[in-house]
């Protein structure tokens, strides 16, 4: 697939458990951050974001939590599907805008 | 809406050749990017336009890249001379604000193979 074929780290989970993808930032200035999902032939797509503000953010199925003391970043997907099945990247914006660090992703595999 | 329609979807050339890749916005972005996917190092930012101005270029690996964003609608990444260690997916993402905090929107990816 179009993630190239990362030796990534990877979760696999039971269909309709929760998965949760953790992530470590870098940059201490960042303050905003996307969870990107990239499924096989395709480019990296939008879930949900947080600012520096909040320290939760829920969206449809996923809740994104935001822990600034640790730089950690995490992403909660309630009952998971396989179309849920993909690498998962978070992002950072560190000193400037919009300018996005990604992380290194993990693989989700979600076994039916 | 489209998306961030990229061509060619796949490229496969020799090494030495010129390699061109192109990409269109979204229509009323004004921030584009263009990221580099590889196994070894993972998404890298190579350069950031905004309002088709160039603001950061310091992720181009060298002289041998070169963007160029001549107008709101049409961006071109590239590669003279290509190298093998060029291979890898190349992604167009474009934002709908300048320098303030959003998601970008990426196409599909360019798979470049250089031999």
């Amino acid at each position: 697939g179009e993630s190239v074929g990362l030796h990534l780290p990877t979760l696999s989970v039971q269909e309709g458990d929760n998965s949760i993808i953790n992530c470590a930032y870098s940059n201490s200035a960042s303050d905003y951050f996307i969870w990107y999902k990239q499924e096989s032939g395709k480019g990296p797509q939008f879930i949900i974001d947080i600012r520096s503000n909040m320290d939760k953010r829920q969206g449809q199925r996923v809740t994104v939590l935001l822990n600034k003391t640790v730089k950690h970043l995490s992403l909660q997907i309630a009952a998971t599907q396989p179309g849920d099945s993909a690498v998962y990247f978070c992002a950072e914006n560190g000193n400037a805008g919009n300018m996005l660090t990604f992380g290194g992703g993990t693989r989700l595999m979600v076994k039916p | 809406d489209a998306g961030v329609i990229q061509s060619p979807r796949h490229e496969v050339t020799e090494m030495g050749q010129e390699v061109t890749l192109r990409c269109k916005p979204i229509s009323g972005h004004n921030s584009l990017f263009w990221y580099r996917q590889t196994m070894m190092r993972g998404l890298e930012l190579l350069i950031y336009f905004n309002n088709n101005v160039p603001i950061d270029d310091s992720g181009m690996p060298e002289d041998r890249f070169s963007a160029k964003m001549p107008n709101a609608s049409f961006s071109t990444l590239k590669i003279q001379p290509s190298e093998p260690r060029d291979s890898a997916v190349y992604f167009c993402a474009s934002g709908p604000q300048g320098i303030m905090n959003t998601e970008a929107f990426f196409g599909q990816g360019t798979r470049l193979t250089v031999v």
